[in-house]
């Protein structure tokens, strides 16, 4: 069966610190990867999406970066958090055209 | 302009009654549609997926799909205290590797 792993869960950073999360799945081979960003009662924003190794799409212009160093490993980067980088993170995998799965979600707090 | 739209509530049905959930999307070439369950806190569940017209039962769920009309909505049958919770509804298009999703509708049943 397919699983997708998320880690840490919840992350306290201040603001300037680097920022590092990470995003595996097991179970499936050559998935789309997803990262999104859920704000407090707001909907989901995608941030980036891959579709292979080292192939990184970005939707959102900030100071966020994304790598795939493995063909099922996703990592989300920031040199400097903002404190407007606090949120609920998701990892996704999915086919194209057929349905996302998600991680348990990182809670990110920057003070 | 919003790719997909939902009321975002929050409406309450009580115990047993019939939750009736509506998402209308923008982009005439869609072609997958999701709905996920998101629990306080919790990261997305998808909870059905649909891709042709008329209506697709699981449970006491059921997904219905109008291309022509661009909506897709999702019934709750019998529902239960433990439905209580946001509902996204997630639109695939063609040419695309993404997903665009509504901002949720909450949903709270009454013992």
């Amino acid at each position: 069966s397919q699983t997708i792993h998320q880690w840490p869960a919840t992350l306290v950073q201040p603001v300037g610190s680097p920022l590092s999360l990470e995003c595996t799945v097991e179970g499936t081979s050559n998935p789309n990867l997803y990262w999104y960003r859920q704000a407090a009662g707001r909907g989901l924003q995608l941030l980036f999406y891959s579709v292979g190794i080292g192939q990184i799409s970005s939707e959102v212009p900030q100071n966020l970066s994304a790598s795939r160093p493995q063909d099922r490993q996703f990592i989300l980067s920031s040199k400097k958090l903002l404190l407007s980088d606090s949120g609920f993170y998701l990892c996704a995998f999915g086919r194209v055209s057929y349905e996302q799965y998600f991680g348990p979600g990182t809670r990110l707090t920057v003070t | 302009q919003k790719e997909v739209e939902q009321n975002s509530g929050p409406l309450s049905v009580p115990e047993g009654a019939i939750a009736s959930l509506n998402c209308t999307y923008s982009d005439r070439v869609s072609q997958s549609f999701f709905w996920y369950r998101q629990y306080s806190g919790k990261s997305p569940e998808l909870i059905m997926s649909i891709y042709s017209n008329g209506d697709k039962e699981d449970g006491r769920f059921t997904a219905q799909l109008n291309k022509a009309s661009q909506y897709v909505s999702l019934l709750i049958r019998d529902s239960q205290p433990s439905d209580s919770a946001t509902y996204l509804c997630a639109v695939n298009i063609y040419t695309g590797n993404q997903f665009y999703f509504g901002t949720g509708t909450s949903l709270t049943v009454i013992p």
